[in-house]
């Protein structure tokens, strides 16, 4: 089973639809969790961080966190064609030093 | 302006030379880690430093080295290139080990 677990797409969406994408992981004390974007040739951009469970907003996104079922997840509201990108999800293992693993990622695309 | 640089962006080389990729930040961060990405395998860690002359290995060590010697710079050095080191190396820093990384733009490297 891998660490952090996201499913690689592409996922399509009309634009001004809602795009949901979700990430799972395995260690349960893992503490922080974040999202990033990175366009295709570009640098990870950070999104969100999320830190306790339930849902964190900002603009138009908005991360979702479930310790108990171990995934979190990121809604982006009203898709936009520039929301296309590669989404990577990272979790901030337990352990003595910081461990932050990333997902593979999912490829989104806002089709216009 | 505050922030992460890279240097090169681009570099190519040959098996067998030594190539040292530069990291400097100006926030002052204690963290500094380097990633490589590769189609399929996402982001994975190289090495990591929790403090000038700290560092530890990551996830993929084998065939590189590390230096801290001030808080700002990281140097990531391949000692003997080989075509597999062929990737795209990102430098990232962050304040403390709960908080998000922030990256460098990436050097793409190619070794022929």
């Amino acid at each position: 089973q891998k660490e952090v677990e996201q499913n690689s797409g592409p996922l399509s969406v009309p634009e001004g639809a809602i795009a949901s994408l979700n990430c799972t992981y395995s260690d349960r004390g893992s503490q922080s969790f974040f999202w990033y974007r990175q366009y295709s040739g570009k640098s990870p951009e950070l999104i969100m961080s999320i830190y306790s469970n339930g849902d964190k907003e900002d603009g138009r996104f908005t991360a979702q966190l479930n310790k108990a079922s171990q995934y979190v997840s990121l809604l982006i509201r009203d898709s936009q064609p520039s929301d296309s990108a590669t989404y990577l999800c990272a979790v901030n293992m337990s352990g003595g030093y910081q461990k932050v693993t990333f997902g593979t990622g999912t490829k989104l695309q806002v089709i216009p | 302006d505050a922030g992460i640089t890279q240097s090169p962006r681009y570099k190519i080389t040959e098996t067998g030379r030594q190539v040292t990729l530069m990291c400097h930040q100006t926030w002052s961060h204690s963290y500094m880690f380097w990633y490589r990405q590769d189609l399929g395998h996402g982001l994975r860690l190289i090495y990591y430093s929790a403090a000038a002359d700290i560092t530890d290995k990551g996830e993929v060590p084998d065939g590189y080295v590390v230096s801290r010697s001030k808080t700002e710079n990281f140097p990531l050095t391949l000692e003997s290139a080989t075509r597999s080191q062929t990737s795209v190396y990102f430098c990232a820093s962050s304040d403390s080990p709960n908080q998000p990384q922030h990256f460098g733009d990436g050097t793409r490297l190619s070794i022929l």
